[in-house]
């Protein structure tokens, strides 16, 4: 069974960092893209960063999290990671991990999510 | 950037309605669109992909189409258990887009 479980989320201030993680099981991870999406509380979903298979090292991110997040991923470990800086107020959000589906960019499967919260 | 833009934004039908959502890229996608269901509180849930591919274990009952620009998801028979807000999203290269949901009531 694929699961995916995310981990890191917290209150944080503005301008500050945070770091989540993603534990995948139940499927090869090294042979699957990876993404975050996030959604801000009452919001629609928003793509926030992709990392292909191990086979291409190809990495994109949303305009707004462009500079600020980085994404990583530890195939040994079968984990996933983003790194948060300079956290702003719309960042706020719950977060999740999602797997990408083989032969297209959608979403198969999704983590439960974690929630990240942004403020003074 | 290539935008997508959902139609209704809410809907309120009956069961047993036939439900249609509309979704239209700014510039063509061929065929590369999804579409989720998320329910109330919980997590998002692939339902199509290739604009018109069931995903494995999703009833029968829901169907996409479309290529282009102009996409619709249809329920053909809606269910008490489809309350749910459906997002379409496209995969036409970078930026990965959703549309801004579909709210569907009974």
């Amino acid at each position: 069974e694929v699961q995916l479980v995310e981990s890191g989320g917290a209150l944080v201030q503005p301008g500050g960092s945070l770091r989540l993680s993603c534990a995948a099981s139940g499927f090869i991870f090294s042979n699957h893209a990876m993404s975050w999406v996030r959604q801000a509380p009452g919001k629609g979903l928003e793509w926030v960063s992709y990392f292909a298979s191990s086979t291409t090292n190809i990495i994109y991110y949303a305009d707004s999290v462009k500079g600020r997040f980085t994404i990583s991923r530890d195939n040994t470990d079968n984990s996933l990671f983003l790194q948060m800086n300079s956290l702003r107020a719309e960042d706020t959000a719950v977060y999740y991990c999602a797997r990408v589906k083989f032969g297209s960019y959608s979403f198969d499967y999704w983590g439960q999510g974690t929630l990240v919260t942004v403020s003074s | 950037d290539i935008q997508m833009t959902q139609s209704p934004s809410s809907l309120s039908a009956s069961v047993g309605d036939r439900v249609t959502i509309t979704c239209r890229a700014s510039q063509g996608i061929s065929n590369s669109l999804a579409w989720y269901q998320q329910k109330p509180g919980k997590v998002p849930k692939l339902l199509i992909y290739a604009a018109s591919t069931l995903q494995s274990g999703v009833p029968s009952r829901f169907s996409g189409s479309g290529s282009g620009t102009d996409f619709t998801l249809t329920i053909s028979s809606l269910q008490p258990e489809d309350v749910a807000t459906y997002y379409c999203q496209k995969y036409y290269g970078f930026p990965l887009t959703f549309g801004q949901g579909t709210k569907v009531e009974i």
